[in-house]
């Protein structure tokens, strides 16, 4: 399995709160990026990035920020929850394949 | 539309049966072309990656890309019941780049 890890694995969070999520990969693959799957919309990419802060937007960038300080590490923060961002977040880092991670559940209530 | 259409299912067959999975795209300029398998509450799972048109096989799976007609395949030879879970297609123009995914196929395998 390629080496990607995503914290936490669930989270129950309240609207308007901050939340930040972590992928962690030990692959030193230059691409990484966040999508998020929803039941009839399948997977959307949220914000992807190709090397240490160098980061671009995807489809469903609204309400989302991301940072790379670090190769292995690519933070998705929701700067104020909404009820729309519930869903599983899924991190995925790329050497020419995409590799994806475990997913993280979030619940905003 | 979207650039990618992936049948939608869900689909149940037999035990060992052929299973024939397919997705259309409208981008011309996708080169790369991937089928994930998800199991549920998991992460996609590569199973099969293909540059441009041709057949790739792996064990019991074969990737078709038909680039005139921006169309493409996955087969399943003498399915399991293990093999029941969603399959994305996935394509890009670029090695390492964005993809564009499907919306899934849920495939049961019935013992």
């Amino acid at each position: 399995d390629a080496g990607i890890t995503q914290s936490p694995r669930h989270k129950v969070t309240e609207t308007g709160t901050p939340v930040t999520l972590r992928c962690h990969q030990t692959e030193n693959h230059r691409y990484m990026y966040w999508y998020r799957q929803d039941p009839g919309h399948g997977l959307r990419l949220i914000h992807y990035s190709y090397g240490v802060k160098d980061t671009d937007k995807g489809e469903v960038s609204d309400g989302y920020s991301v940072s790379r300080s670090k190769t292995e590490d690519f933070l998705l923060t929701l700067e104020s929850a909404t009820s729309s961002q519930t869903s599983v977040y899924f991190c995925a880092i790329s050497d020419g394949k995409q590799f994806f991670g475990p997913g993280t559940r979030l619940t905003v209530l | 539309q979207k650039e990618v259409e992936q049948d939608p299912g869900p689909l149940s067959v037999p035990e060992g049966a052929i299973v024939s999975l397919n997705c259309t795209y409208s981008n011309s300029a996708f080169q790369y072309f991937m089928w994930y398998r998800q199991y549920s509450r998991k992460g996609p799972e590569l199973l099969m990656y293909t540059y441009s048109s041709g057949n790739k096989e792996d064990g019991r799976f074969t990737a078709q890309v038909d680039k005139s007609s921006k169309y493409i395949s996955l087969f399943i030879r003498d399915s399991q019941p293990s093999d029941s879970a969603t399959y994305l297609c996935a394509m890009g123009n670029t090695n390492a780049g964005k993809s564009t995914f499907g919306d899934g196929t849920t495939l049961t395998v019935k013992p």
